[in-house]
């Protein structure tokens, strides 16, 4: 089964608009880290940011806040006043586990198939 | 701030030959990962190294080995190539237990890909 589910494949949205990319994850595990990166055209995977599942408060970071809703296992990256350089593919991922274990698939990095962001002016 | 550092960036070669690429983590990231990322995908799980020691294996085909060294660079080598392995390749670096971090919190910090092109 799909651990991590990104349904919009594309989305647009204009200059200085706020944007809601849509991420859905699935786990029994409940330890569980929720990330989301950044991949430009240029090819490089950039960190933005970051949400466990023990946390109470959404995180956020500068432009971009997680919208953290346990019960419906859903991890929503919100993006406030985008750039045109926010044009992008945004990966939602997952990481299961609290202690790393010799051999075991605990610590890899799920990932979602992306949806890519096109902001316009 | 230091970056995962890999090279080449950009890799030609033909059927059937042999490739290595090279990984460089963060200082004191004792966690190395590989992905594999094809044209319009998602990354794909290779292979990862903690300590040293290979503590995860994902979809990595049997013609590739990995390996990590006692100053934690990684090196993943793939001989006999195919047409269908031209990808970016990707080497991601990790705080792990050995450095106080739980797993599931520390997110993988990437480096700027190989490009592999199979001709």
């Amino acid at each position: 089964a799909q651990k991590i589910t990104q349904t919009q494949p594309g989305m647009f949205v204009q200059e200085k608009e706020a944007v809601t990319l849509d991420c859905t994850y699935d786990t029994s595990d409940p330890s569980y880290g929720l990330f989301w990166y950044k991949q430009p055209s240029s090819g490089e995977m950039i960190f933005l940011i970051y949400q466990g599942s023990y946390d109470q408060q959404n995180a956020t970071e500068g432009r971009y806040s997680l919208n953290f809703q346990k019960a419906r296992k859903s991890a929503n990256l919100v993006i406030s006043a985008s750039q045109l350089g926010d044009s992008a593919m945004y990966f939602c991922a997952m990481r299961e586990g609290s202690l790393a274990d010799r051999g075991s698939t605990l610590g890899r990095l799920y990932f979602g198939r992306g949806t890519q962001l096109t902001v316009w002016p | 701030a230091a970056g995962v550092i890999q090279s080449p960036r950009h890799l030609i070669k033909e059927k059937r030959e042999t490739a290595t690429l090279k990984c460089y983590p963060i200082p004191r990231h004792d966690t190395v990962y590989w992905y594999q990322q094809g044209p319009g995908q998602d990354p794909q799980f290779l292979i990862s190294f903690y300590e040293k020691m290979q503590s995860d294996k994902g979809s990595i085909p049997d013609r590739f080995s990995a390996q990590q060294f006692s100053d934690y660079h990684s090196e993943l080598n793939m001989s006999s190539l195919e047409l269908g392995d031209s990808a970016l390749y990707f080497c991601a670096s990790s705080l792990g237990p050995g450095q106080g971090a739980t797993t599931y919190n520390s997110p993988l910090h990437f480096g700027n890909g190989t490009r592999l092109t199979v001709t």
